[in-house]
């Protein structure tokens, strides 16, 4: 049972540098989402998608991108990396069938980075 | 806006001890879901319960009990008993459902979470 696989598990970039953190799941879930967690701190919303094709910005969306072009994959888009990015990542997925459900978001094991 | 405020930053116990983690959150939204999620030092989270604000019932499941009171917004958990195991970060969330919506929640609250550390 795969559920939420995130890649890379850790990752150390210089300033200035660009990279795609991955995000799949295998449960079939329509909506996904992407936190970062900071030390100390709880989760924050960067961006979600209620489906393919479909995305939007969540708490602190500045300095990424997404793109949700599949059911299982969102990937997370970091174009020109900055110390404030040094953070837990973590992708999370859920499935909504009727409206007004408080939908239990799954995630992924994190991706920890480094912006140095 | 949405809140969610744990105000125990850590919390150390000895093994076999009962402990509680508050959770305080707040909302002007009358429909709305809280969750608890369990942090183990290997960073992964994992979804421990549900509640609905229409559902005041205490839930219990094994060690792990869940108290849900709307009079004073609170949605403690208690865990008794306690083991080596159960060493993590816990954090409470929240979720609304608008009321001019039928969509369904999308975006987790979480509060800064509480780091029990169970000593053997």
């Amino acid at each position: 049972n795969a559920g939420v696989t995130q890649t890379p598990k850790f990752r150390i970039l210089k300033i200035g540098q660009s990279m795609t953190l991955q995000c799949t799941q295998d449960m079939n879930h329509n909506y996904m989402y992407w936190y970062r967690q900071d030390p100390g701190m709880g989760l924050k919303l960067i961006y979600y998608s209620v489906g393919a094709g479909i995305t939007d910005k969540g708490e602190v969306p500045n300095g990424y991108n997404v793109s949700r072009s599949t059911t299982e994959d969102f990937p997370l888009r970091l174009e020109l990396a900055a110390p404030s990015q040094t953070s837990v990542y973590f992708c999370a997925s859920s499935y909504q069938n009727t409206p007004g459900g408080g939908n239990i978001q799954y995630f992924g094991a994190g991706t920890r980075l480094s912006v140095l | 806006a949405q809140k969610v405020t744990q105000a125990q930053t850590e919390i150390s116990v000895v093994e076999k001890e009962d402990v509680t983690l508050d959770c305080v959150y707040e909302t002007r939204d009358t429909t709305y879901y809280l969750f608890w999620y369990k942090q183990p030092p290997s960073g992964e989270l994992v979804f421990l319960i549900r509640r609905n604000s229409f559902d005041e019932q205490n839930e219990i499941s094994g060690r792990y009990s869940w108290n849900f009171q709307k009079s004073t917004s609170s949605f403690n958990f208690t865990i008794t008993a306690s083991q080596v195991v159960d060493s993590a970060v816990y954090f409470c969330a929240l979720s609304v459902i608008p009321a001019y919506s039928g969509a369904g929640s999308y975006q987790l609250t979480f509060g800064k979470g509480t780091k029990l550390s169970v000593i053997p």
